[in-house]
């Protein structure tokens, strides 16, 4: 079965701190994609990124960057030089298939505390 | 230009009340879901609309939760006979994929409903 898993439930660094987030899957699909979104206190789910089951090239977005590493099922999310503002839950998401079942399956979340 | 929109921001109902929550999705995207998110969890699947149809429905969790997107467009989710339980925050996406050859559209969401059932 479909499973998304985020073991780290809440991170504290201090402000400038390199922060890793760790998210791992299962998914029995050769076809699938992977995504990480960010929940502010706000409460809005903010899109990142979207990944395909087809290409394992990490990407770099300003001090953002993916590691995608299928033999061990894993999706990682790394900030550099953490601000303040990045202070929110990161949740990443699977979904299966190339057919018409496009719901996201969501991991628990990680709550992320950058203090200054 | 605009993002997903939901109404009411926030609802108060008591038991037993019937609800209805509303969401308008980015112009010209054709597919459409429901989740809900209970505190310090991620969303739950609800409903999955392609155009006007309910293409998977698998994730209400029982007879009292319906929606409808009738002209293809706005939703709307309805609860009947709410229970306390219930309660959480009812969130809208909307997507450009959907059409059977761009499975992973990226769902765009709204700012959610939340709704309590005293």
């Amino acid at each position: 079965a479909q499973k998304v898993t985020q073991a780290q439930t809440e991170i504290s660094v201090v402000e400038k701190e390199d922060v890793t987030l760790d998210c791992v899957y299962e998914t029995r699909d050769t076809t699938y994609y992977l995504f990480w979104y960010k929940q502010p206190p706000s409460g809005e789910l903010v899109f990142l990124i979207r990944r395909n089951s087809f290409d394992e090239q990490n990407e770099i977005s300003g001090r953002y960057s993916w590691n995608f590493q299928k033999s061990t099922s894993s999706f990682n999310f790394t900030i550099t030089a953490s601000q303040v503002v990045d202070s929110a839950v990161y949740f990443c998401a699977l979904s299966e298939g190339w057919d018409s079942n496009y719901q996201l399956i969501w991991g628990a979340g990680t709550k992320l505390i950058i203090k200054p | 230009g605009a993002g997903v929109s939901q109404t009411p921001s926030n609802k108060v109902t008591e038991k037993g009340k019937y609800v209805e929550l509303r969401c308008d999705p980015i112009s010209g995207h054709t597919a459409l879901y429901w989740y809900r998110q209970s505190l310090g969890q991620g969303p739950e699947f609800l409903i999955y609309f392609q155009g006007t149809g309910a293409a998977d429905d698998s994730g209400l969790p029982n007879d009292r939760f319906f929606a409808v997107r009738p002209e293809g467009s706005v939703s709307t989710l309805k609860i009947q006979r709410t229970e306390r339980g219930d309660s959480a925050v009812y969130l809208c996406a909307s997507s450009s994929g959907g059409d059977g050859t761009r499975a992973g559209s990226t769902q765009y969401f709204g700012p959610g409903t939340r709704l309590l059932v005293l």
